[in-house]
C-alpha cells in the first residue's frame, strides 16, 4: 500500500513569507502528527491530530498550525517564515492515536525540506 | 520537555563488527521504539518494544527493553555498509506521540 506521501519535497522561502506543508496518510490511517527536524535540536513533536480534531500539540509558536480534513489528508502552515525554521518537518500517519500500543504502527513520510532564506 | 539521551552520538565501525547503542530516559517509558533514518528519509520503524524486559530481534538487529523502563538498547549484528545511518530511540511520553532521541549516527567502513 502506498506510505506516507509529504509535498513539497524541497522548497526555499524568505523570510516574513508564510508556507504550507502538505501530508497524505496511509490509507485508512486516521492519526496524523508532524514534527520537526533540526541538526541542533532533532526530532520535535508539533502536533497531533486525529478525526479532523487536534489532539495534541508541542511547545511551538503559534505561527505553526495545522489541520485535517475529512478524508485524513493534513496541512500544516507557518506563518511569518523565520531563519530558524529552516528544517525537515516530517509528517507521521497511524491507525488510531493510541501512540505505541500493539499493532499502532507509526509510519513517517520522506519530509518536505524547508529552507528560509 | 522529556529528553531521551542516546550513546554514541557517533560510531565508525568495520563492516562485520557488531554494533551496541543505548538510549536513557529519566523517566519510566511504557513503549520503546527503535527508529533508522536514511539521508533525505523519513525515519523507518526497525522494533517496538513494549514490556519491560522484552527482547525482539529483527534480522541481525536485537533490542531490549530494560527492566527499570527508563532505558533500552539495540544491537546490530555483522555490520553492512547499509547499515549506515542515524539511528533514533523513542517513545510516547505523557500528551506527545513520539518522544525522540538525538540519535547515534553510524558510519561502517568496508
Amino acid at each position: 500500500k502506498a506510505g506516507v506521501t509529504q509535498t513539497p519535497r524541497y522548497l526555499i522561502k524568505t523570510r516574513g513569507q508564510q508556507v504550507t506543508l502538505s501530508c497524505s496518510p496511509i490509507s485508512g490511517h486516521r492519526s496524523v502528527s508532524w514534527y520537526q527536524q533540526t541538526p541542533g535540536q532533532g526530532l520535535q513533536f508539533l502536533f497531533e491530530y486525529f478525526s479532523e480534531t487536534q489532539r495534541n500539540k508541542g511547545n511551538f509558536p503559534g505561527r505553526f498550525s495545522g489541520r485535517q480534513f475529512s478524508n485524513s489528508r493534513s496541512e500544516m502552515n507557518v506563518s511569518t517564515l523565520e531563519l530558524g525554521d529552516s528544517a525537515l518537518y516530517l509528517c507521521a500517519s497511524s491507525l488510531s492515536g493510541r501512540t505505541g500500543s500493539y499493532g499502532n504502527t507509526i509510519y513517517f513520510g520522506e519530509g518536505s525540506w524547508l529552507t528560509v532564506v | 520537555g522529556q529528553q531521551l539521551n542516546q550513546s554514541p552520538q557517533s560510531m565508525f565501525i568495520q563492516e562485520g563488527e557488531d554494533v551496541s547503542m543505548n538510549c536513557t530516559s529519566s523517566s519510566i517509558f511504557n513503549t520503546w521504539l527503535w527508529y533508522k533514518q536514511d539521508p533525505g528519509e523519513g525515519p523507518v520503524l526497525l522494533i517496538a518494544l513494549y514490556k519491560a524486559g522484552e527482547l525482539t530481534s529483527n534480522g541481525r538487529l536485537t533490542a531490549q527493553f530494560g527492566i527499570t523502563r527508563k532505558d533500552s538498547f539495540l544491537n546490530i549484528s555483522a555490520s553492512i555498509p547499509s547499515d549506515v545511518g542515524i539511528y533514533f530511540c523513542a517513545g510516547p511520553f505523557g500528551n506527545t506521540p513520539l518522544v525522540f532521541g538525538k540519535g547515534t549516527r553510524l558510519s561502517v567502513i568496508a
